[in-house]
């Protein structure tokens, strides 16, 4: 079985400062992980993905997330944040043995920038 | 590159009256399909997917059916529409990671369904 935690519904930084949102998974099988981010009336973009080679992973917009085993977390950080950075954004995780489509998703982090 | 399609991008319909969301992938073969629902201020809710042509699994009951009469395309249908079908519906696809490792999925830019 997986799941996946998002432990901030909502998370609100100034624009400049860091930003960290924090997403806990659990799975039976070596799991790949996934940040996605969707703006309003927009669908979800994929902002990274972490299919077992560096832990460290790099994604667009200045993005960057850990995957940590021994955490069984993979939180989301960057540096600085930009008004533009404010919108939804989803923790995923998919393995071989996961759901009926193989993948869960996270409820949600509702981040917002504030000037 | 692959592109994923869905319209309209907006849809009013009064209840009773049918639906119709149309979804179509470009430069894949093959793909597995899914329709997911978020209503306003919650998560996905996956609704059905399929994994070939005329193959629908369904994850949760209701008034909705889906379709997909082509490889690359995938439909999402209502013969009379309720007022708790307001939502945004997303379409995607997915792609196998090696190893075993699950899915990467893309999705489309939604339709927004107004029920009134």
């Amino acid at each position: 079985a997986q799941s996946v935690t998002q432990l901030d519904s909502h998370v609100s930084v100034s624009e400049g400062t860091p930003v960290l949102l924090r997403c806990n998974y659990s799975s039976s099988y070596s799991p790949s992980l996934f940040w996605y981010v969707q703006h309003p009336n927009k669908g979800l973009q994929l902002l990274l993905k972490y299919t077992s080679a560096a832990t460290l992973v790099k994604g667009i917009n200045g993005f960057e997330a850990e995957f940590k085993k021994s955490e069984t977390s993979f939180h989301l950080t960057k540096p600085s944040a930009h008004m533009s950075d404010a919108a939804e954004y989803f923790c995923v995780v998919s393995d071989q043995g996961g759901g009926a489509d193989g993948l869960t998703f996270g409820k949600g982090t509702h981040l917002i920038i504030q000037p | 590159s692959q592109t994923i399609h869905q319209w309209p991008a907006t849809l009013v319909q009064p209840v009773g009256s049918p639906l119709s969301l149309e979804c179509t992938v470009e430069g894949t073969s093959n793909p597995n399909l899914y329709w997911y629902r978020q209503a306003a201020g919650r998560g996905l809710q996956l609704l059905f997917y399929s994994v070939g042509i005329g193959q629908i699994s369904s994850e949760v009951p209701q008034n909705l059916s889906a379709s997909r009469p082509q490889d690359r395309q995938f439909i999402l249908s209502s013969k009379k529409l309720l007022l708790s079908d307001s939502g945004f519906y997303l379409c995607a696809w997915s792609v196998m990671l090696a190893g075993g490792r699950g899915k990467t999925q893309y999705f489309g830019p939604g339709t927004r369904l107004l029920v009134l």
